[in-house]
Formats: structure tokens, C-alpha cells, sequence
């Protein structure tokens, strides 16, 4: 069974533009999660989509936003990057609401000058 | 206001001896916790999770601890191998919300 695949591995951008990042999850998987991890900050959540509705939103800012589509696959956008975006973008997917064990993909590294 | 704390950035052990992890919580509605290994450059991989009925449970060379009086997890590595260095993550969660999740803490296991 295929993991969590996350597109892009890699990117740079520039201040100000917009970029947006896409997971599909593990096949049956219906859940999506997505966490920023940056340097001494461990894994910050973002937010959480079911069932193409947005279930739990972590404490960040209405720049960032996601959604999910009815094939479970979710898409993260950031719109007016800042220097300080710089970090993993990690998707994880888990098959309920009521799942607990969450699984990673291999994560989106952005980097912004 | 951390929730999960790993107090200890990095531990490092010798090839074959015991490492042990340690995690400290504060929400008591926490029912659920799990234990990731991450790799530079990769996602987190689970390890192991506990649920807040255990007070421990094993899979192979790992075994985690909970102590739901001291609000206290570790997580428990025998024999360390080096193949195990890497960043381990404890994580946490109250019911049908998402996972909080430590900073972290490096092992390194040095042969």
C-alpha cells in the first residue's frame, strides 16, 4: 500500500508570492492533517480536513489555508509569503476522524528569500 | 504554553546499551500518546503508541512507559542499535482532536 505522497520535495519562492503544496494520502485514508516543523519548534498543526470539510484549525495565520477534495487528496496554500514560512510542510493522513495513529509523508521543504 | 515537553534536546548512548526517551505532559485529558522517529530529510515515522488504559506496552526492541499520576511517558530502546539516531518525538492527544506534539529529542547511538 502506497504512504502519504507529498508534492513538491522541494521549492523556493520569493517574499511575497504564494505557493501551494499538495498530499495525497494513503489509499482508504479519508483523514488529512497538516503540521509546519521548523527548527527547535518541533510540529506545529496547521489544520485538519475530513470528508473535504475542515475539522480543526491550528492557531496560524488566515494567510494559510487548505482544503480537501472528494478524492481525500488535500492541497495547502500559503499566499504572501515571509522569510519566516521557511520550514517542513508535512502532510499525514489517518483513515477516521476518530483514528489515532496518524502517518506521515515525506514532507515539502520550502524555502523563501 | 507547551503541552508536551521533551526536556532533554539530545542523549546520546553507546551501541547495545538502553536509551530511554522521557516526555512530560500537562493536559489531563490527554488519552492517547504516540512515539515518532524522524530522519533528516523524511517525515516522521510511527513507532509506538500508548492508550491512557496501559501503562505500557511493546513492540520488539521498543517499549514505552506511561504515568498517568506523574503525567510522565518514556519511551524505552533495547538494545540501541546505531541505525537509531535519529529525532523522536512524543505526542499526545485529548479524544478527537489533533495531535500535540513535542519538540523533540535527538538520540545518538554511538558504536
Amino acid at each position: 500500500k502506497a504512504g502519504v505522497t507529498q508534492t513538491p520535495r522541494y521549492l523556493i519562492k520569493t517574499r511575497g508570492q504564494q505557493v501551494t503544496l499538495s498530499c495525497s494520502p494513503i489509499s482508504g485514508h479519508r483523514s488529512v492533517s497538516w503540521y509546519q516543523q521548523t527548527p527547535g519548534q518541533g510540529l506545529q498543526f496547521l489544520f485538519e480536513y475530513f470528508s473535504e470539510t475542515q475539522r480543526n484549525k491550528g492557531n496560524f495565520p488566515g494567510r494559510f489555508s487548505g482544503r480537501q477534495f472528494s478524492n481525500s487528496r488535500s492541497e495547502m496554500n500559503v499566499s504572501t509569503l515571509e522569510l519566516g514560512d521557511s520550514a517542513l510542510y508535512l502532510c499525514a493522513s489517518s483513515y477516521g476522524t476518530t483514528g489515532n495513529t496518524i502517518y506521515f509523508g515525506e514532507g515539502s521543504w520550502l524555502t523563501v528569500v | 504554553d507547551q503541552q508536551v515537553k521533551q526536556n532533554s534536546p539530545s542523549l546520546s548512548v553507546q551501541e547495545g546499551r538502553i536509551s530511554i526517551l522521557n516526555c512530560d505532559y500537562t493536559n489531563s485529558m490527554f488519552d492517547y500518546f504516540l512515539w515518532y522517529k524522524k530522519y533528516p530529510a523524511e517525515g516522521p515515522t510511527f513507532l509506538i503508541s500508548i492508550s491512557s488504559i496501559k501503562d505500557k506496552n511493546e513492540d520488539g526492541r521498543f517499549t514505552v512507559f506511561l504515568n498517568k499520576s506523574a503525567k510522565h511517558l518514556s519511551l524505552h530502546i533495547v538494545p540501541s542499535q546505531p541505525g537509531d539516531s535519529a529525532v523522536y518525538f512524543c505526542a499526545a492527544k485529548p479524544g478527537n482532536t489533533p495531535l500535540v506534539f513535542g519538540k523533540g529529542t535527538r538520540l545518538s547511538v554511538i558504536a
